[in-house]
C-alpha cells in the first residue's frame, strides 16, 4: 500500500519550454502533498505544498509562477516548470500524506522525475 | 533558520563493518524520521521515532531519539552491500506542522 507515481522518470526539454510532471498517489487519497527539488548528492529542499482544492503554499525563494502546481484531485497534483532554463535541470520529488493520518508525519515519495533542460 | 545536520557527509566501510550517522537538528523535534535512498532511487520510509529516549530496532538497524529531542542516530550492525545508500533524518518544520525539513545526509558506501 502507499504508492505514488510520477510522470515522467525523465524528460529533456528545450530552454524556454514548459514541462509538467505528474504525481498521483495510487492506493490512497492524499489532501496534501509536497514537491521537493534535489540537486546531485544534496538533500531534498521542499519547494512547495499543495493542497487539494486550494492553492500552493510555497517556500521562500520559490517563484510561485514559475513553479505552478496543480492539486485537482485527492490523488493527483502536477508540477508545471514553465520557461525552463538549464538551471532548472534538477531531480523533482513528489511525496503525500494519506488523508486522516493524524499525528503521524511519515511521508511517501514518487520515484521522481529527472529534468534536463537543454 | 531551523537546520538538521547529520555526520558524517560520507562513509566507505567493508562489508561486515559496522556504521552510524548521527543527526542534529537545532530546535527541538516533536518527532523525527528516518528514510534511505539508494543511488539514483526516491527516499523510502524507514522508521519514526516520537519519546525522548526512544530505541527501535529493525534487523541490523537501531534508531535512537535523543533525551532532548534534538538529535538522533542510526546504527547499522554488519553492514551488507544492500545497505549502500544515503540516509536522510527529517523533522517536521516550525512552520507547517505537515511539513518536513531533511537533514543533509550521510551517503554510505560498503564493500565486498
Amino acid at each position: 500500500g502507499a504508492v505514488v507515481s510520477q510522470h515522467p522518470s525523465r524528460v529533456i526539454c528545450k530552454s524556454g519550454t514548459s514541462v509538467k510532471i505528474e504525481c498521483r498517489s495510487l492506493d490512497f487519497q492524499a489532501t496534501t502533498m509536497f514537491w521537493y527539488r534535489q540537486f546531485p548528492k544534496q538533500s531534498l529542499m521542499l519547494m512547495a505544498t499543495s493542497n487539494e482544492g486550494s492553492k500552493a503554499t510555497y517556500e521562500q525563494g520559490v517563484e510561485k509562477d514559475k513553479f505552478l502546481i496543480n492539486h485537482a484531485s485527492l490523488t493527483l497534483s502536477t508540477l508545471t516548470v514553465t520557461s525552463a532554463h538549464p538551471e532548472d535541470s534538477s531531480f523533482y520529488i513528489c511525496s503525500a500524506r494519506p488523508r486522516g493520518q493524524g499525528l503521524t508525519y511519515e511521508q511517501y515519495f514518487g520515484p521522481g522525475t529527472r529534468l534536463t533542460v537543454t | 533558520g531551523q537546520q538538521v545536520m547529520q555526520i558524517p557527509q560520507y562513509q566507505h566501510v567493508q562489508e561486515g563493518e559496522d556504521f552510524t550517522t548521527y543527526c542534529n537538528s537545532s530546535t527541538t523535534l516533536s518527532n523525527i524520521q528516518w528514510y534511505k535512498q539508494r543511488p539514483g532511487g526516491h527516499p523510502v520510509f524507514l522508521i519514526q521515532l516520537v519519546k525522548s529516549g526512544e530505541v527501535k530496532k529493525q534487523k541490523r538497524l537501531t534508531f535512537q531519539f535523543g533525551e532532548a529531542k534534538k538529535n538522533s542516530s542510526l546504527h547499522i550492525t554488519a553492514t551488507q552491500t544492500t545497505d549502500v545508500g544515503t540516509y536522510f533524518c527529517a523533522g517536521p518544520r516550525n512552520t507547517g506542522f505537515q511539513k518536513l525539513v531533511f537533514g543533509t545526509g550521510t551517503r554510505l558506501l560498503v564493500s565486498p
